[in-house]
């Protein structure tokens, strides 16, 4: 069975431009979250989406945004990046809603310069 | 104070040993509790869950939860080199979403 599958793998951005990451969850999980895991640090919370609904929401700027799919995919938008958004983007899926086990995909590793 | 805390390592134990990672946290309405293993420059990869007081074994992994003193931990039973990684500690009231730790960076040695 596909784990959860995240694209693109790697992409440098330049500061101010605007990117957008892509996840496909494990296949009969409803729910996404999305995570921000800079170098050294452990995975800081920035959305989770369960049956297209945002469940909840982290400390992070309005530059982020989220939405999920009718087929539970899910997209992360940053906008006006900046140098500090440089990280590792996770995307994770779970079967039901927040506070529930959750399984990583591989990451997006996104630079600003 | 983190709400999650773990000694950020290295804990250096020799092959064969018990490596011993623990865990704090401050919400004591914390119910689910997790480890994820984390290889350089991969993503988490879930190792356990527990959800009650006592121990969880899972072949050489043993978690062990203390809700009474806010503290969990993973034990894993002769250690090798491919143990070697970092270790992030995640819990949950359940109505939140996993609140993760800064991780334990262990090492292996041959």
């Amino acid at each position: 069975d596909a784990g959860v599958t995240q694209s693109p793998t790697h992409l440098i951005k330049t500061r101010g431009q605007h990117v957008t990451l892509r996840c496909s969850p494990i296949s009969g999980h409803k729910s996404v979250s999305w995570y921000q895991q800079v170098l050294g640090q452990g995975p800081q919370f920035i959305f989770q989406y369960y049956e297209k609904e945002e469940r909840g929401r982290g400390n992070f700027p309005d530059r982020f945004s989220a939405r999920q799919f009718p087929n539970y995919s899910s997209e992360l938008n940053v906008n006006a990046l900046l140098l500090g958004d440089s990280a590792l983007y996770l995307c994770a899926s779970s079967l039901e809603g927040i506070g529930n086990t959750i399984y990583f995909g591989e990451g997006s590793w996104l630079t600003v310069v | 104070q983190k709400e999650v805390e773990q000694n950020s390592g290295p804990l250096s134990v020799p092959e064969g040993a018990i490596a011993s990672l623990n865990c704090t946290y401050s919400d004591r309405g914390s119910q689910s509790f997790f480890w994820y293993r984390q290889y350089s420059g991969k993503s988490p990869e879930l190792i356990m869950s527990i959800y009650s007081n006592g121990d969880k074994e899972d072949g050489r992994f043993t978690a062990q939860l203390n809700k009474a003193s806010q503290y969990v931990s993973l034990l894993i039973r002769d250690s090798q080199p491919s143990d070697s990684a970092t270790y992030l500690c995640a819990v949950t009231t359940g109505r939140r979403a996993l609140t993760f730790g800064s991780g334990t960076r262990l090492q292996v040695q041959p």
